[in-house]
């Protein structure tokens, strides 16, 4: 079986600073990692994912993830947010040896505050 | 790229009622997935589809829970007699099946909003 904790349920930042969205994953076999975000009233989005290769991966809006075997932990970073970063965030893991379905966490809320 | 659409977006039923969800996965896509999100969760798995075949539905929440992917196209969910304990987002994903598998990415479509009275 596997699962993921999520920190922190609410973090609010104000504009321009750095923020860290924690996530922390439980599973016997490897995993394949994925963080993504729901706006409003929307449906989620993909921000990164970790399949395999460099630790680090990055998204094309300035947040970056790095995978840590050790700590099993998959942590989510930006060092400067916008307003527009206001949204709820999910970690996700799969397993290789399960099914095909995501565990998600139970998100963290970014308030970016002016 | 059209994305994963779904239908309708907002369902308010009384109890008791049954009710049809549709998803319309990427057109390549032939995995289709089932999920349920409740208020201040993050979304839980209910089913999978591999084309039209049903590949894992033991997470279904109770024999009220169905779901249909006939030609391996479109997917539908439907809940018989609706409980109030089954308002929630029911969201819908599709991914292209490469890599094995184990890794391909899903992307979800906006969900629907089912309110039980």
């Amino acid at each position: 079986a596997q699962s993921v904790t999520q920190l922190d349920s609410q973090v609010p930042v104000f504009e321009e600073a750095p923020v860290e969205l924690r996530c922390n994953y439980s599973s016997s076999v490897s995993v394949y990692l994925f963080w993504y975000v729901q706006y409003p009233n929307q449906g989620l989005q993909l921000l990164l994912k970790y399949l395999s290769g460099s630790t680090l991966v990055e998204s094309i809006n300035g947040f970056e993830a790095e995978f840590n075997k050790s700590q099993t932990s998959f942590h989510l970073r930006k060092p400067s947010v916008h307003i527009s970063d206001t949204a709820e965030y999910f970690c996700a893991v799969i397993s290789s040896g399960s099914a095909r379905q995501l565990t998600f966490g139970s998100g963290t809320q970014l308030t970016v505050l002016p | 790229d059209t994305g994963v659409s779904q239908d309708p977006r907002h369902k308010i039923t009384k109890r008791g009622q049954n009710v049809t969800f549709r998803c319309d996965p990427i057109s390549e896509h032939n995995r289709l997935y089932w999920y349920r999100q409740t208020l201040g969760q993050g979304p839980e798995f209910l089913t999978y589809f591999q084309n039209e075949a049903q590949l894992e539905k033991s997470r279904l929440l109770s024999d009220r829970f169905s779901a249909e992917r006939p030609k391996g196209s479109f997917s539908t969910l439907e809940i018989q007699r609706t409980e109030q304990g089954d308002s929630a987002m029911y969201l819908c994903a599709s991914s292209l099946g490469t890599s094995g598998g184990k890794g391909d990415t899903q992307y979800f479509g906006p969900g629907t909003r089912l309110t039980v009275l």
